[in-house]
């Protein structure tokens, strides 16, 4: 079945370094992938989606890749702030199972002053 | 206003008790879900709305069973609720016309089986 495996966390870092969350999935088709963030008390919103390989989907100065050749959708911003500080989950929906999300652990990015 | 709400946001029932959590949305989406999060687990999918005549069982449907009662409704109900259903839950919507369609989530249901 379809599985997505993500870096475990926490990930702590200072103001404006550069963050990188690893994501890597198994599917047997074509799937939508996807980065959902949970800020604390919150429910999951999308941050940034791929459709296709080779998309490269982008938000609030976050980027993934969709990454065919390797089954990866890494998430990196240049320079993260504060406000970045939540649960990142990385997931993939594919067509054939009727489009239901399969998701990662999730990460816990801790980002400091 | 929020487009996908769920109530009760915090509940704290005991072992045996039967519980109803339900979820709303205005957004006109075809499909619903139903999620819980546990601690390093991510979501797992417990049931699945295509249309308001299509249910399905997720990934861990044990102990759960829901009702659509129309396209804007969803409701996860624990009939004999037990200590390890304490979790987080969620509910989702999406179109289903769109490709690589978006899932909406609400804010939660924190649960507690004593």
């Amino acid at each position: 079945g379809d599985s997505v495996t993500q870096m475990e966390g926490p990930v702590t870092l200072s103001e404006e370094a550069f963050l990188t969350i690893n994501c890597t999935y198994t599917a047997t088709g074509y799937p939508s992938l996807f980065w959902y963030v949970q800020y604390p008390g919150e429910g999951l919103q999308l941050l940034l989606k791929a459709t296709k390989a080779d998309d490269k989907g982008s938000n609030k100065g976050f980027e993934a890749t969709y990454r065919k050749e390797t089954t990866s959708f890494h998430l990196e911003k240049g320079s993260v702030q504060v406000s970045d500080s939540a649960v990142y989950f990385c997931a993939l929906s594919e067509g054939a199972a009727g489009n239901k999300l399969t998701f990662g652990g999730g990460t816990r990015v801790l980002v400091k002053p | 206003d929020a487009d996908v709400t769920q109530t009760p946001r915090n509940r704290i029932t005991k072992t045996g008790k039967r519980i109803m959590l339900e979820c709303s949305q205005t957004k006109g989406h075809d499909r619903m879900y139903w999620y819980r999060q546990d601690p390093g687990l991510g979501l797992q999918l417990i049931y699945y709305s295509f249309d308001v005549k299509d249910i399905n069982k997720g990934e861990i449907s044990d102990g759960y069973s829901v009702s659509r009662q129309a396209q804007a409704k969803f409701s996860l109900s624990l009939e004999s609720a037990i200590p390890n259903q304490t979790a987080l839950y969620f509910c989702a919507t999406s179109d289903s016309q769109t490709r690589g369609e978006t899932q909406y989530f609400g804010p939660g249901t924190r649960l507690l089986v004593l």
